[in-house]
């Protein structure tokens, strides 16, 4: 089983700021990884597609980048509706399809 | 617009069975892998099964396997969780979710409860 490591757990910023969120897999997923983005009480909603591809009706603040084991999404300035939990995801190798454990963006 | 409705969560006690049902619109279900993901109270997600367009392929978690079992009925556009023998881990809100490899987009969830 793939193992994401996602760091750090949470990050404390200001709106405006520019946020970077990291994803570690435990082995090769190639280009295969997803980001989600979850605020309180909602479903999560997906970002990012094959490492750097932005779902439909994403703003383009939020950019993915990476391959092989290392991930990162980036936001260039955060508004205040950004301010959420973000989950990775793989399907590189599967099953099991797998997420890593988030990361909270918090306002600072 | 896409749009998946979960229904038929709610409180059961340990060893007990509930069936989740969740329906769809907007989009030819019929064409498209169906999943169930799920979230514990203040935890992470969780993916638990995947079922393909036609309901010939089925892959599970190993959490589930052998107690949890997913179906569809593409005339109706639903996707089903049957689960049997719950265990209080298996507490949290469920989430249907289209595609295969990708999760896109979610249902609103229902809150499954594990209880004696």
């Amino acid at each position: 089983e793939i193992v994401l490591t996602q760091s750090p757990a949470t990050l404390s910023l200001s709106p405006g700021e520019r946020a970077t969120l990291s994803c570690r897999a435990s082995q090769s997923v190639s280009s295969f990884l997803a980001w989600y983005q979850q605020r309180p009480g909602q479903a999560p909603r997906l970002l990012i597609y094959d490492a750097s591809n932005r779902a439909t009706g994403i703003p383009a603040r939020f950019s993915g980048s990476g391959s092989g084991t290392d991930f990162t999404l980036t936001i260039s300035s955060l508004e205040p509706e950004d301010f959420a939990v973000y989950y990775c995801q793989q399907r590189g190798n599967w099953p099991p399809l797998t997420f890593g454990g988030g990361t909270k963006v918090e306002i600072k | 617009q896409v749009q998946l409705v979960e229904s038929g969560g709610g409180v059961v006690q340990p060893g007990r069975s509930l069936r989740l049902s969740c329906t769809a619109s907007g989009f030819t279900f019929s064409s498209y892998g169906m999943h169930w993901v799920r979230q514990a109270p203040g935890k992470g997600l969780e993916w638990v099964a995947l079922i393909s367009y036609d309901g010939s392929n089925k892959y599970y978690a190993d959490s589930v396997k052998g107690r949890f079992s997913i179906s569809r009925d593409n005339s109706k556009n639903t996707l089903y969780l049957q689960m049997n023998s719950l265990r209080s881990e298996d507490m949290a809100v469920y989430y249907c979710a289209k595609g295969s490899g990708w999760f896109d987009p979610w249902g609103q969830g229902t809150l499954v409860t594990v209880s004696s």
